[in-house]
């Protein structure tokens, strides 16, 4: 099966804290990435795609390595409600091969 | 616009018991899919359907079975259901140009004892 690993946490961090997720992937010739998020008990949902130039979406911040093989998930500032698990996710050739990491869980307390 | 329903949410059965779990779309979507997602495993892909009237088997397709019902439905039958199929199911729909971006339906709870 190709791999994609992802440190499962949890990760507990203050409000207004900056974190910062990896994901790292096996298969060289993925051709897709994304962040998916998912609450507790809910369904998955795409957060943000992951591009080679990087890609930011308001306080959230992907970027990918392909040299390297590995993904990153930066949230400044966060809130409360970034509380959730955060789901590595690769792809290639047609859009059924997806994989989903197991997910990296975020805990932010006041 | 509902996106994508799955009935029941929860289910329990007997090993041996069968049952078909249901799911539809409303977002005029061609592919379908079935995961399962289990406690230290992550997500994985049980089958899909890349259009009507297609189904393709995924990584852990044994001891499923499922149909294309129409553009809209793609259900997921257990024929025998077994205690490792304890499990939380959910349905996933993409329009094809973008498949990528999968729109989840809620789960379905589902326990074998």
């Amino acid at each position: 099966r190709k791999e994609v690993e992802q440190d499962p946490g949890p990760f507990n961090v203050p409000e207004g804290a900056t974190v910062a997720f990896n994901c790292t992937y096996s298969n060289s010739a993925s051709q897709s990435f994304f962040w998916y998020r998912q609450d507790c008990r809910k369904e998955p949902k795409l957060l943000m795609s992951v591009y080679s130039s990087g890609n930011e979406d308001g306080r959230f911040t992907a970027q990918l390595n392909r040299a390297s093989q590995y993904i990153s998930l930066l949230i400044r500032d966060s809130k409360l409600s970034d509380s959730a698990t955060y789901l590595c996710v690769v792809a290639w050739g047609a859009g059924t091969a997806l994989i989903f990491g197991k997910g990296t869980t975020l805990s932010v307390s006041s | 616009n509902a996106g994508v329903t799955q009935t029941p949410k929860f289910q329990v059965l007997k090993t041996g018991q069968s049952m078909t779990l249901q799911c539809a779309q409303d977002m005029n979507h061609n592919s379908m899919y079935w995961y399962r997602q289990d406690p230290g495993m992550g997500l994985r892909l049980i089958y899909y359907s890349a259009s009507e009237g297609t189904t393709d088997k995924g990584e852990v397709p044994n001891g499923y079975n499922v149909s294309r019902l129409n553009k809209r439905e793609f259900s997921l039958r257990l024929e025998s259901a077994a205690p490792s199929q304890t499990s939380v199911y959910f349905c996933a729909s993409s329009d094809s140009e973008l498949a990528y971006e999968q729109y989840f339906g809620p789960g379905t709870r589902l326990t074998v004892t």
